[in-house]
């Protein structure tokens, strides 16, 4: 089967770095996206790995190792509005993407 | 542009009534997705069309139908609901089936 693994929830200080950890196990692999979903709102697109490696996107910078299953989203210089549950997604064979739970971030002063 | 909307915001529905939830994208997008959230899941796919005229199935597709008559449009049907249906439904649209996916701000549906 299908699997996407995330921390249910964490917590992190204002001003402070988080990491943010996603495995997966999925029939072919084309792709791995991060979404931020605030409560009772859509997701929104944070970022895309495809090939190994780090991508940086100001604050945020995501991370994959293909041959590991293994990405992480790192979160610099923690605001009270990254307060949210971020969701990993891994886009299979078929091109649909499969789903993590999302793990909730809980930013304290 | 408005990107993707969604039609209602929330709806209590009785078990055995029928519903179509709306959905209409501007931003020309040949692909397009209906999922579902579920406290403690991940987002599940329901259907999906990769371009006008052609549907698909996802992951849990059973108890609901789409249609694809337009780029803009991507109605979602449940012809009988069940108190299994209550959650929360997202559309999304992407350029093409292999490009990110946008979505939209949800309708949050009680089945009683």
């Amino acid at each position: 089967g299908q699997n996407i693994d995330q921390p249910t929830e964490m917590t992190a200080t204002e001003g402070a770095i988080v990491q943010i950890n996603c495995t997966y196990q999925t029939s072919g692999f084309n792709g791995l996206f991060w979404y931020q979903q605030h409560a009772g709102e859509a997701p929104t697109f944070l970022s895309y790995n495809v090939l190994d490696g780090l991508e940086e996107k100001g604050r945020f910078s995501s991370f994959l190792s293909r041959s590991k299953g293994y990405s992480y989203l790192l979160l610099k210089e923690l605001q009270m509005k990254d307060s949210a549950s971020y969701l990993c997604a891994v886009r299979d064979s078929n091109y649909q993407l499969i789903w993590g739970a999302g793990t909730k971030l809980i930013i304290k002063p | 542009t408005a990107g993707i909307t969604q039609a209602p915001t929330s709806q209590i529905l009785a078990a055995g009534r029928s519903m179509t939830l709306r959905c209409t994208q501007d931003m020309r997008h040949n692909a397009m997705y209906w999922y579902r959230q579920d406290l403690g899941l991940g987002l599940r796919l329901i259907h999906y069309s990769n371009t006008a005229g052609t549907t698909g199935k996802g992951e849990v597709p059973d108890g609901y139908s789409v249609s694809r008559a337009n780029t803009d449009d991507f109605p979602l049907t449940l012809a009988s609901a069940v108190p299994s249906q209550t959650s929360v439904y997202f559309c999304a649209s992407s350029e093409g089936p292999q490009a990110t996916q946008y979505f939209g701000p949800g309708t949050r549906l009680t089945v009683l």
